[in-house]
């Protein structure tokens, strides 16, 4: 069945860095779309970023530009957000979910980012 | 930017009842609106997209509607599981945006 797992989450300190993965199975991931969305406790979800199904193109929002960078392996079906300078914001469960035109149809469980000194 | 406000904010209703939802873009103008639904502890799951297709698998009790800055989702008898919050969401300019987000509890 169509799937989505991230990893990576954990508990860092400020300015420090940390890279999620999110690895598909079930369908042909070289031909979708990505997203990173992420929510913090309490408020709604936020998108992070996007990459195209061949990564020739790459999308971010305002407050993570400069300091984080999506990729992707299509030979290992995962997609990757590198996350550099984390700032306590950036706090939240991070989600890797699949693209369609408008909208994102397949989600994966999320992977907690706790930012604290 | 583009801001999404969603209309309550929250609400509590019983079972059989009507719902509707409304999301108003402040700005822009689009079909491409989306609706979701997230149970606490859980992921974001898509009820409706292209402001009015029903995602496969989806009960029939949901549906949506609206053009240019106005869309609206209505649930048309409430159920316990539909005890959640909803999101709708445009995309532009290659990224999701998200309303605030509007809590239905059952009576």
């Amino acid at each position: 069945q169509e799937q989505l797992v991230e990893s990576g989450g954990g508990v860092v300190q400020p300015g420090r860095s940390l890279r999620l993965s999110c690895t598909a199975s079930g369908f042909n991931f070289r031909t979708y779309g990505m997203h990173w969305v992420r929510q913090a406790p309490g408020k709604g979800p936020e998108w992070v970023a996007l990459i195209w199904y061949d990564a020739s193109d790459k999308y971010y929002a305002d407050s993570v530009r400069g300091r984080f960078t999506i990729s992707r392996d299509n030979y290992r079906n995962t997609v990757y957000l590198q996350m550099d300078s984390l700032r306590d914001e950036d706090t939240a469960v991070y989600y890797c979910a699949r693209r369609q035109r408008s909208h994102a149809d397949l989600w994966g469980q999320g992977t907690q980012v706790t930012v604290s000194s | 930017a583009i801001q999404l406000t969603q209309s309550p904010s929250s609400l509590s209703a019983s079972v059989g009842d009507r719902v509707t939802i409304t999301c108003r873009a402040r700005q822009g103008f689009t079909t491409a609106l989306a609706w979701y639904q997230q149970k606490p502890g859980k992921a974001p799951k898509v009820l409706i997209y292209g402001a009015s297709t029903l995602q496969s698998g989806v009960p029939s009790r949901f549906s949506a509607g609206g053009s240019g800055t106005d869309f609206s989702l209505t649930i048309s008898s409430l159920q316990p599981e539909d005890s959640a919050t909803y999101y709708c969401q445009q995309f532009i300019n290659f990224s999701l945006t998200f309303g605030g987000g509007t809590r239905v509890e059952i009576k």
